[in-house]
């Protein structure tokens, strides 16, 4: 399996807002609307932010949406914020009943 | 609230076996869950490694099918990992982690396993 592909690096200035994209095959994004996308800031674990394309679980900042179209899983985070760099990974579940996960962007805050 | 906590050696000599242990609190293993490893090699992205249910169902990364073995031992509440014939490209930090509506939650804090003679 592949892994799905992610920007390598997405910038923006603090209040703005960006987009990350996640582009798979009809035998993992597409086939399911099991998206989910982590944030990992610097020795650290990754850390859940959006599951089931645009479901955010609780405690995380409504700054943080999800969405999908296709083979193709979106991130956006509005309003940027210094604490919003760090790299972030999609997942998804696949047809052949595993799991693959995005290449990774990273995110830098002007 | 479920936590997660890997444990084992930090040095694998090429062509031996990597073992890790991840410790479940929070909630019995034998709940239904399953339970999964993933890793992530210095300076590189996040690669699935495979899970296991409690029943002994699992599944696994294609690419590292042949090598990997995933157990639950339910008296420890504990599961683990093997991974065979190591390679300095299994260098990694391993994470262990649950499924939680198709995206993984929680997870251990990883721990680095570097393979080398």
């Amino acid at each position: 399996q592949s892994a799905l592909t992610q920007p390598a690096s997405v910038s923006g200035s603090p209040g703005q807002s960006i987009t990350i994209s996640c582009t798979g095959t009809s035998s993992d994004v597409g086939a399911y609307n099991y998206v989910s996308w982590y944030q990992q800031h610097p020795g650290k674990a990754p850390k859940r932010i959006i599951y089931e394309v645009s479901n955010r679980p609780s405690g995380i900042s409504n700054r943080f949406s999800g969405s999908k179209s296709g083979d193709t899983a979106s991130l956006t985070i509005s309003g940027l914020q210094a604490e919003d760099e760090a790299d972030y990974y999609c997942s998804s579940y696949t047809t052949s009943v595993t799991y693959v996960f995005g290449t990774g962007t990273k995110v830098t805050v002007l | 609230q479920v936590q997660l906590q890997e444990s084992g050696p930090g040095l694998v000599k090429p062509s031996g076996t990597l073992s890790l242990t991840c410790a479940v609190s929070g909630v019995s293993i034998s709940s239904h869950k399953w339970w999964a490893w993933v890793r992530q090699p210095p300076g590189k992205g996040l690669e699935y490694i495979g899970e296991m249910y409690h029943t002994g169902s699992s599944n696994c990364n294609p690419s590292l099918k042949s090598r990997v073995t995933i157990s639950v031992d339910k008296s420890k509440n504990q599961f683990s990992l093997n991974l065979s014939s190591v390679t300095a490209a299994d260098t990694a930090v391993y994470y262990c982690t649950t499924p939680n509506g198709f995206g993984f939650d929680p997870w251990g804090q990883g721990t680095l396993v570097t393979v080398s003679s």
